[in-house]
């Protein structure tokens, strides 16, 4: 149980673009779900956090504009790198946690989506 | 805000040796300690977690202790193979909004 997917896995993009990744929460209802953003050999860093049915919080110094997300459904959140640069390239993770689990508090990560802008 | 300290970043052990990463936090207010497993070009797994209301737990080879009064806590694994080699890192979490704060990260290598 407990299974995040993502799509796509990697994607390659043009400057100036703008690319939708997808996270799915496969066996329960992610009440809530965050995007984080992880250069190489760094660690983890919180973009936004989004609860089904409402607007993303946001971390300082994350352009809401540039990243928009979406948490339409209880096992579905979308995020849109607008207009991307090569700045942007990173490996972006979502992770959920929600009904259906033993305990509620614990985050469960997808596999990580590589995003290259050229 | 919270703020996690992680040591070493880089962690070499013989297999079958044991090996130990440790964790401390400021914000006495947490009570959530998640470690995950990251491997290369792949998202973190859960490994362990803790709660604030014990002090150790134990799964098979990975064990992990809390010392809220230090605010510190650690993770154990016994017995290593070359396939516990990969990105370990600590997490904590006040439950205010699920947010977790991440430790820096330790790269473990485990020698055959």
């Amino acid at each position: 149980g407990a299974v995040v997917s993502q799509h796509p896995s990697r994607v390659i993009c043009k400057s100036g673009t703008s690319v939708k990744i997808e996270c799915r929460s496969l066996d329960f209802q992610a009440t809530t779900m965050f995007w984080y953003r992880q250069f190489p050999k760094q660690s983890l860093m919180l973009m936004a956090t989004s609860n089904e049915g409402s607007k993303a919080t946001y971390e300082q110094g994350v352009e809401k504009d540039k990243f928009l997300i979406n948490h339409a459904s209880l096992t579905l959140s979308t995020l849109t790198v607008t207009s991307a640069h090569p700045e942007d390239s990173s490996f972006y993770i979502c992770s959920a946690r929600g009904r259906g689990l033993h305990l509620t508090d614990t985050q469960y990560f997808g596999p990580g989506t590589r995003l290259t802008v050229l | 805000g919270e703020n996690v300290e992680q040591h070493p970043s880089t962690l070499s052990v013989q297999e079958g040796d044991s090996a130990v990463i440790k964790c401390t936090y400021s914000d006495s207010a947490s009570n959530y300690f998640p470690w995950y497993k990251q491997e290369l070009g792949k998202g973190p797994q859960l490994i362990i977690d803790i709660r604030s209301n014990v002090g150790e737990k134990k799964d098979q080879r990975i064990a992990v202790t809390l010392n809220k009064t230090a605010k510190h806590f650690s993770l154990h694994i016994t017995e290593t193979q070359p396939e516990d080699s990969a990105v370990y890192f600590c997490a904590a979490s006040n439950n205010q909004g699920g947010k977790l704060i991440f430790g820096q990260g330790t790269e473990l290598s485990v020698k055959p």
